[in-house]
């Protein structure tokens, strides 16, 4: 069965870091196209970063050079490193797998919250 | 980056009406295209993909069309389980992006 779980989300004042987690069960996440989306409070859904199988890495404009996607073969677990944190990065933050190329997100994990606060 | 605009941003009708909702694309997104379903404090699961697909086990009422720019979605027999939001996203091109959403309510 395919299974992502997230973890790492939390409080974190402004200009912090927080590295999120995403463990995966039922496949391996190297062999597939992985991205992190997250939904604001209240709001909708915005993509934030996807890696590649081949291991390209793509950002929205309003994280770039902030956040990093990376993955563990070995852990079979994808991550986001979020660094410089912002009142607007607070979210609900999902790891999903793509089963379509960059589409089809039929996997998503349940969510974890940050929150950017003083 | 490609735009997408999606309408209208609420939607209230009765069990049994047909529905549609339409995303357009600032630029060809050829049919590289998912809609997706999310309840309240759920992640969002993929009804219809490259624009016409429906996904495994999603009911017949649901249905998806369109290329290019233009693109609808249509619940043919609205349900009460259907309420929630919907979400068109665009995968042709990194940004990845999605539409605005729209707010599914049973009158």
């Amino acid at each position: 069965e395919v299974q992502l779980v997230e973890s790492g989300g939390g409080l974190v004042q402004p200009g912090g870091s927080l590295r999120l987690s995403c463990a995966a069960s039922g496949f391996a996440v190297g062999a597939n196209y992985m991205k992190w989306v997250r939904q604001p409070p209240g709001k909708g859904l915005e993509w934030v970063s996807i890696i590649y199988s081949g291991g390209a890495t793509y950002y929205a404009d309003s994280v770039k050079g902030r956040f990093t996607i990376s993955r563990d073969n070995s852990k079979n677990t994808l991550y986001l490193q979020m660094n410089s944190l912002r009142a607007e990065d607070t979210a609900v933050y999902f790891c999903t797998r793509s089963t379509n190329g960059a589409g089809r997100d039929r996997y998503w994990g349940q969510g974890t919250l940050v929150t950017v606060s003083s | 980056d490609i735009q997408m605009t999606q309408s209208p941003s609420s939607l209230s009708a009765s069990v049994g009406d047909r529905v549609t909702i339409t995303c357009q694309a600032s630029h060809d997104i050829v049919s590289y295209l998912d809609w997706y379903q999310q309840k309240p404090g759920k992640a969002p699961k993929v009804l219809i993909y490259d624009a016409s697909n429906l996904d495994t086990g999603v009911p017949s009422r649901f249905s998806g069309s369109g290329s290019g720019t233009d693109f609808t979605f249509t619940i043919s027999s609205l349900q009460p389980e259907d309420i929630g939001t919907y979400y068109c996203q665009q995968y042709n091109n990194v940004p990845i992006t999605f539409g605005q959403g729209t707010r599914l309510e049973i009158k």
